[in-house]
């Protein structure tokens, strides 16, 4: 597949359990943080997003949280099935301007999903 | 299948050469993005035009252009190609400038230079 980055970080699960993927991310004045997956081959999918004045937002077997105090970001996974696999990316937007599609990405996390 | 289609999925060319590369975005996004992705810079932004006008600049190098057409698809052109210019860009479209992290990536084009 797509390798994204020689040294990335890596979360391995057997398949039904729960995931937590972690960032860091730099910038407190960003609107919004988002995570992304990428598989093999393909271009990053959206998968949630938070805006700054959140702290959690779910989605279908996803939740985010964002945790101002220490900048730092997570995704949880429910039930991870080896569909899941992928490198995921943090990813924040610029604080207001004209252009909240120009995202600041993470380095990345390998999620290996074992049947 | 994001909606978005990138143009050549592989490219090979030579250094000093010049490349041009394609993208449609979603029908009725007036967004548009490009992103380089390396193994050692990651997802970089490059660049972003809106209905045609240049919005947003990252680090994109002067030998780097990039231009949206009134039909609104975008070309990516890369001159003067060097051995680092290799990595896949990517083409992202989205309806508005914001207030959203969601972007809509195509599948990339794969630029390697020898």
């Amino acid at each position: 597949g797509e390798s994204v980055g020689l040294h990335l970080p890596t979360l391995s699960v057997q398949e039904g359990d729960n995931s937590i993927i972690n960032c860091a991310y730099s910038n407190s004045a960003s609107d919004y943080f988002i995570w992304y997956k990428q598989e093999s081959g393909k271009g990053p999918q959206f998968i949630i997003d938070i805006r700054s004045n959140m702290d959690k937002r779910q989605g279908q077997r996803v939740t985010v949280l964002l945790n101002k105090t220490v900048k730092h970001l997570s995704l949880q996974i429910a039930a991870t099935q080896p569909g899941d696999s992928a490198v995921y990316f943090c990813a924040e937007t610029p604080a207001g301007g004209t252009s909240y599609g120009k995202l600041t990405f993470g380095q990345g996390t390998i999620l290996t999903v074992h049947p | 299948d994001s909606g978005v289609t990138q143009t050549p999925k592989h490219l090979i060319t030579a250094t000093g050469q010049r490349v041009t590369l394609r993208c449609s975005p979603r029908s009725g996004d007036l967004s548009v993005y490009w992103y380089q992705q390396s193994l050692d810079q990651g997802l970089q932004f490059l660049i972003h035009y809106y209905n045609g006008e240049e919005r947003a600049k990252g680090n994109i190098l002067e030998r780097f252009s990039a231009q949206q057409f009134p039909d609104l698809h975008s070309e990516l052109n890369l001159s003067s190609l060097e051995l680092g210019d290799s990595a896949l860009y990517f083409c992202a479209s989205s309806v508005t400038t914001g207030p959203t992290g969601e972007l809509f990536f195509g599948e990339g084009s794969r630029l390697t230079v020898l």
